[in-house]
């Protein structure tokens, strides 16, 4: 049962590169996101999904592109990465209109330099 | 638009210590209620919830009442154990929206 599963775990980058944070999820719920979170910062959401295909910005989406091409995975993409992306980022799935408890990813540690 | 404040901390108590942890939402229509706890290192996991006005969530000791009258959904833990330090985040969702909100987190440190 593994719920949803963020990868990679860790990652240093440097200014300028791009990487993409894959998130999957095996519940076949239809809403994802995907949010970081910094210190006494809170959670902040960097995008969202509603179902296959769709995507949608969220507070903080600069910077970022998501793709939802298959309904278990939501793509994060940071084109030209910079030092203000150092963060943890959280990968979130939920299930329909009537299911609205979150489940959560163990995280992505991204650093920046 | 939606919103949760809960009490800022960070909060440090000592073992079997009372907790109160407060938070209180705006919301336009009848959200459900959740409280999740984020362990270090780790993702957040949830910890109760509530669906409904009076419901009262309850899980490892843990509960939080959902108060329409006051907007609030305050986590209460009579005897807090070392091993409840965290970080709890209180969240609304509503049924037919597509995103959560989620309050800033509080950080509960329990000493022994």
């Amino acid at each position: 049962n593994a719920g949803v599963t963020q990868t990679p775990k860790f990652r240093v980058l440097k200014t300028g590169q791009s990487m993409t944070l894959l998130c999957a999820q095996d519940m076949n719920h239809e809403y994802m996101y995907w949010y970081r979170q910094d210190p006494g910062m809170g959670l902040r959401l960097i995008h969202y999904s509603v179902g296959e295909g769709t995507t949608a910005k969220g507070e903080v989406p600069d910077g970022y592109n998501v793709s939802r091409l298959k309904k278990q995975n939501f793509l994060l993409g940071l084109e030209s990465a910079a030092p203000s992306q150092t963060s943890v980022y959280f990968c979130a799935s939920r299930g329909g209109t009537l299911n609205t408890e979150a489940f959560f990813g163990q995280g992505t540690r991204l650093t920046v330099v | 638009g939606n919103s949760v404040t809960q009490m800022e901390g960070p909060v440090t108590l000592s073992e079997e210590a009372f907790l109160t942890i407060n938070c209180t939402y705006t919301a336009t229509g009848y959200p459900s209620l959740f409280w999740y706890v984020q362990y270090p290192g780790e993702g957040l996991q949830l910890l109760l919830k509530a669906t409904k006005a009076d419901d009262k969530g309850s899980n490892k000791g843990f509960e939080a009442t959902y108060r329409k009258e006051t907007t609030s959904f305050h986590l209460e833990k009579g005897s807090v154990q070392v091993s409840d330090s965290a970080v709890y985040f209180c969240a609304l969702s509503e049924v037919n929206a597509g995103k959560s909100t989620f309050g800033d987190g509080t950080t509960l440190t329990v000493k022994p």
